[in-house]
């Protein structure tokens, strides 16, 4: 079956730092990803969807400038948390889609849970 | 843009019962309907999902049924086990593309 995997699985940063998420495919091509945002007990928040060789689209009231998304090829997303602080600690989800099969399916990787001091 | 409601937040069954989670949207473009199953610190998996061109579909002891007049889903578990104790959520998208979640159903099957 489809596999996405995120790296790193926990992170834990001083206030002001950058972190940076990679999403992989590892056995799909995947011209769109999606970001979400998951706090404890709530759901799945929508961020931004990351396309392949383009702009990735922000969800609104997601700050673009903050929230840094990089789809360079079909198989890698990243997500870069810049300045971060302690209320962006969070549980960071991506998923995928794999293209050209008419699959309407996501794929989530196992999340990153981001700890920001 | 798309709204989902999911109903009940938790629900307790007894092991062998029956478990109905309901779920309405609010853009009648949303033609795609998944059903995740998530389990503490772990990613959601994908558990059954309907299009919007069928009204039924049962996978064992899960089924899923759209009313897209009345813009609902349901998830439907039959005898239910311990096992299927999880945070259960609906989710709406239009060709697969953005998809809005609902705020989720925490599900108890006691032994």
């Amino acid at each position: 079956g489809a596999v996405v995997s995120q790296h790193p699985s926990r992170v834990i940063c001083k206030s002001g730092t950058s972190v940076k998420i990679e999403c992989r495919s590892l056995d799909f091509q995947a011209t769109t990803m999606f970001w979400y945002r998951q706090f404890p007990k709530q759901s799945l928040m929508l961020m931004a969807t990351s396309n392949e060789g383009s702009k990735a689209t922000y969800e609104q009231g997601v700050e673009k400038d903050k929230f840094l998304i990089n789809h360079a090829s079909l198989t890698l997303s990243t997500l870069t948390v810049t300045s971060a602080h302690p209320e962006d600690s969070s549980f960071y989800i991506c998923s995928a889609r794999e293209t050209g099969t008419g699959g309407l399916e996501q794929y989530f990787g196992p999340g990153t849970r981001l700890t920001v001091t | 843009g798309e709204n989902v409601e999911q109903h009940p937040s938790t629900l307790s069954v007894q092991e062998g019962d029956s478990a109905v989670i309901k779920c309405t949207y609010s853009d009648s473009a949303s033609n795609y309907f998944p059903w995740y199953k998530q389990e503490l610190g772990k990613r959601p998996q994908l558990i059954i999902d309907i299009r919007s061109n069928v009204g039924e579909k049962k996978d064992q002891r899960i089924a899923v049924t759209l009313n897209k007049t009345a813009k609902h889903f349901s998830l439907h578990i039959t005898e239910t086990q311990p096992e299927d104790s999880a945070v259960y959520f609906c989710a709406a998208s239009t060709g697969g593309f953005k998809t809005i979640f609902g705020a989720g159903t925490r599900l108890f099957v006691k032994a």
